[in-house]
């Protein structure tokens, strides 16, 4: 399995633009998590979904933050508009729930907004 | 939330030598796991260990679930054990929802 995909690894961005963030899960597994990291907040949990159903988005920080999960195999987070403090490394994770919850990581989006 | 407490928060380690990262939380758990973010910034998931004991080569982990702690030992330290380990622990009223540590930073050298 070629594990979680994030694309793209890096983005850079003027303040006010749309981002979107893309995520493709592993195979089978059936929970998607988005978590944010930066220096002062430490890794958040923004979002998660079970069986492509949001579940708990109370990480979210603003109504500006959205996102979804059409089906099994994809999730987007959309940031609209962007702002310099959503400037932050943005991971995707997923699990398959089962005897093993443990999380697999994609490589991470680093998101810069100038 | 679930608290979650992480220490020692630095630790420099000479390569071939041992060491035990140490978890505390909060409140009882059903989701306990420990990562790996090697200097690229990537997460590896070494434990998923709610309680008991697992080994997998150098590095072995031990969660006792009544006292609310868990350790990572790393034995025969390499290079490439370099980087933050992050403890991170959901309750067991949102098995999902991960509560990270603020993480320890392990600088192993040659």
């Amino acid at each position: 399995d070629a594990g979680v995909i994030q694309s793209p690894r890096h983005e850079v961005t003027e303040m006010g633009q749309e981002v979107t963030l893309r995520c493709k899960p592993i195979s089978g597994h059936n929970s998607l998590f988005w978590y944010r990291q930066t220096m002062m907040r430490g890794l958040e949990l923004l979002i998660y979904f079970n069986n492509n159903v949001p579940i708990d988005d109370s990480g979210m920080p603003e109504d500006r933050f959205s996102a979804k999960m059409p089906n099994a195999s994809f999730s987007t987070l959309k940031i609209q508009p962007s702002e310099p403090r959503d400037s932050a490394v943005y991971f995707c994770a997923s699990s398959a729930r089962g005897f093993d919850y443990g999380y697999t990581f994609g490589s991470g989006t680093r998101l810069t907004v100038v | 939330g679930i608290q979650v407490e992480q220490s020692p928060p630095d630790l420099i380690l000479q390569e071939g030598a041992n060491s035990t990262l140490r978890c505390n939380f909060s409140d009882s758990v059903n989701n306990l796991q420990w990562f790996h973010q090697n200097p690229w910034g990537q997460l590896i998931n070494l434990f998923y260990i709610p309680s008991g004991t697992k080994q997998n080569g150098r590095l072995s982990a031990t969660t006792v679930a009544t006292e609310r702690y868990s350790l990572l030992y790393i034995s025969s330290s390499q290079t490439t054990d370099s980087g933050v380990y992050f403890c991170a622990a959901a309750d067991q009223t949102g098995a999902n929802n991960l509560f990270f540590g603020t993480g320890t930073r392990l600088t192993v050298i040659p």
